[in-house]
């Protein structure tokens, strides 16, 4: 199975900061890389597919880069409403396989 | 609008049994990848179980794999999950998911929770 390792598990992050998030792969996933946003009591929702495709709708302050093992999440200026737990997905191989999650937290 | 609506959640005992459905809509169904998708209440996600387009291939995680099943009926536009054998680590909020491998999941439904306890 491929182990996705996500980093940090939770960070503090000031309005208007500069954010990133990285998920490592145990293996090459060839790009198939998905990011998501979670926020309280509600579902996720898909944020950037196939590594760096960002989903109709989502800000631009969203980004997503990488390739091989390698991918993180950039949110370029950080707003109040980014609070929230982002996870990443691998969707290359079966059994398909989630990062642990990073918590995003005002400081 | 693309729409997915689960139901059939619930509270089962060890060894039961439940079946959950989930209602699409706002897109051509039977072209699409499902799948299933629980979070723990510990916040994990775990994938669940996959179907192709035609309901002719479907993948599983060792985890649930021999107990649940997942199935669709494109003439009704609805996905579903039976779970049987059930165990208390089964407890979860489960999500209907449109993609899986090599299709992004994008759309989540707003998920129907079983919990499975005596």
């Amino acid at each position: 199975d491929i182990k996705m390792t996500q980093s940090p598990s939770s960070m503090y992050a000031s309005l208007g900061e500069r954010v990133t998030i990285t998920c490592k792969a145990s293996q090459d996933i060839n790009s198939y890389l998905s990011w998501f946003q979670q926020k309280p009591g509600k579902s996720p929702k898909t944020l950037i597919y196939r590594a760096n495709r960002l989903v109709d709708g989502v800000p631009s302050r969203f980004s997503g880069s990488g390739s091989g093992q390698d991918y993180s999440l950039t949110i370029s200026s950080l707003e109040y409403e980014d609070m929230g737990i982002y996870y990443c997905l691998q969707y290359d191989e079966f059994p398909l396989t989630f990062g642990a999650g990073t918590k995003l937290e005002l400081k | 609008d693309v729409k997915l609506v689960e139901s059939g959640g619930g509270l089962v005992k060890p060894g039961g049994s439940l079946k959950l459905s989930c209602a699409a809509s706002g897109f051509t169904f039977s072209s699409y990848t499902m799948s299933w998708v629980r979070q723990t209440p510990e916040k994990r996600l775990e994938w669940v179980a996959t179907i192709s387009s035609g309901g002719s291939y479907t993948y599983y995680p060792d985890s649930v794999k021999g107990r649940f099943t997942i199935s669709r009926d494109n003439a009704k536009n609805t996905l579903y999950l039976q779970m049987s054998s059930l165990k208390s680590e089964d407890t979860a909020m489960y999500y209907c998911t449109r993609g899986g491998t090599r299709d992004a999941m994008d759309y989540w439904g707003q998920g129907t929770s079983v919990t499975v306890s005596s």
